[in-house]
C-alpha cells in the first residue's frame, strides 16, 4: 500500500531564505507527482506536476525535483516571502494514468517578515 | 486553468438532518469527478470517484448509504450527507478530472467546511 510522508511537518522561516520541503513515497511504481498549495480553510491548487519519466518541474520561484528509485521528491522555494505561508501537500499517482492520488499530511510553511 | 466550484462553502446542521454539497466545473467538462474528506492536520482521504452517468465507486470504509453522490452531468457532481452526525462534521473537497487530458491533472474545488451540531 502506497504511503506518502512530508517532513517537516511545520517549517518557520524568515523571509528570503530558500528552503526545500521533502515529499518520500513507499511504491516507486508511481504514474506521477503532484505538489499543491492548501491556504487555511481552502481547496488545494496546483503548483507542479511531474511524470514519472521526468527528473524536475519548475515554475516561477519553485522547482520540483523528482527521484522515482528512491521514492523521493523535493519542493524547493527560493526566495521566500511571507505570500508563501501555507500548507503545502504532495500526492502521488499510482496504478497507471487512472490510479488515485495519495498525499501525504502537508507540510505548514510559515514565512516571517 | 479549470475552475472547480463548490456550494456552500460552509454550512452548519442538527444532528440527523441530510447536507447535500455541489460540485461544479465551471470551464471544462469532467467525466470523473472525486470526494475527499480532510480532518484536520491530516491527509485528504478520498472517499469515492464518480463517473458521469454511473454509479459512484467508494472507497474501503465509506458508506455508500450515508454519503450518496450524484454525478448527473459532465460538470455537476452532488455529495448528500444522510442524517448527518457530529462526527462526520469535517471538511469536504471535490475534484475533476478534464475528459482526455494526458497527464490526467486534477483540479479542486475550494472545499465544504460541514459543522454537524
Amino acid at each position: 500500500k502506497q504511503e506518502v510522508t512530508q517532513i517537516p511537518a511545520a517549517l518557520s522561516v524568515p523571509e528570503g531564505e530558500n528552503l526545500v520541503l521533502n515529499c518520500s513515497f513507499t511504491d516507486s511504481a508511481i504514474y506521477n507527482l503532484q505538489w499543491f498549495r492548501q491556504d487555511p480553510g481552502k481547496g488545494l491548487t496546483s503548483l507542479l506536476l511531474i511524470q514519472s519519466s521526468q527528473r524536475e518541474q519548475t515554475s516561477g520561484r519553485l522547482n520540483a525535483s523528482l527521484d522515482k528509485s528512491s521514492g523521493r521528491s523535493t519542493l524547493y522555494i527560493a526566495a521566500s516571502q511571507p505570500g508563501d505561508s501555507a500548507t503545502y501537500l504532495c500526492a502521488v499517482r499510482g496504478g497507471g494514468s487512472q490510479g488515485n492520488l495519495i498525499f501525504g499530511k502537508g507540510t505548514k510553511l510559515s514565512v516571517k517578515p | 486553468g479549470a475552475v472547480v466550484s463548490q456550494h456552500p462553502s460552509r454550512v452548519i446542521c442538527k444532528s440527523g438532518t441530510s447536507v447535500k454539497i455541489e460540485c461544479r466545473s465551471l470551464d471544462f467538462q469532467a467525466t470523473t469527478m472525486f470526494w475527499y474528506r480532510q480532518f484536520p492536520k491530516q491527509s485528504l482521504m478520498l472517499m469515492a470517484t464518480s463517473n458521469e452517468g454511473s454509479k459512484a465507486t467508494y472507497e474501503q470504509g465509506v458508506e455508500k448509504d450515508k454519503f450518496l453522490i450524484n454525478h448527473a452531468s459532465l460538470t455537476l457532481s452532488t455529495l448528500t450527507v444522510t442524517s448527518a452526525h457530529p462526527e462526520d462534521s469535517s471538511f469536504y473537497i471535490c475534484s475533476a478530472k478534464i475528459s482526455g487530458r494526458v497527464y490526467n491533472e486534477q483540479f479542486f474545488g475550494p472545499g465544504t467546511r460541514l459543522t454537524v451540531l
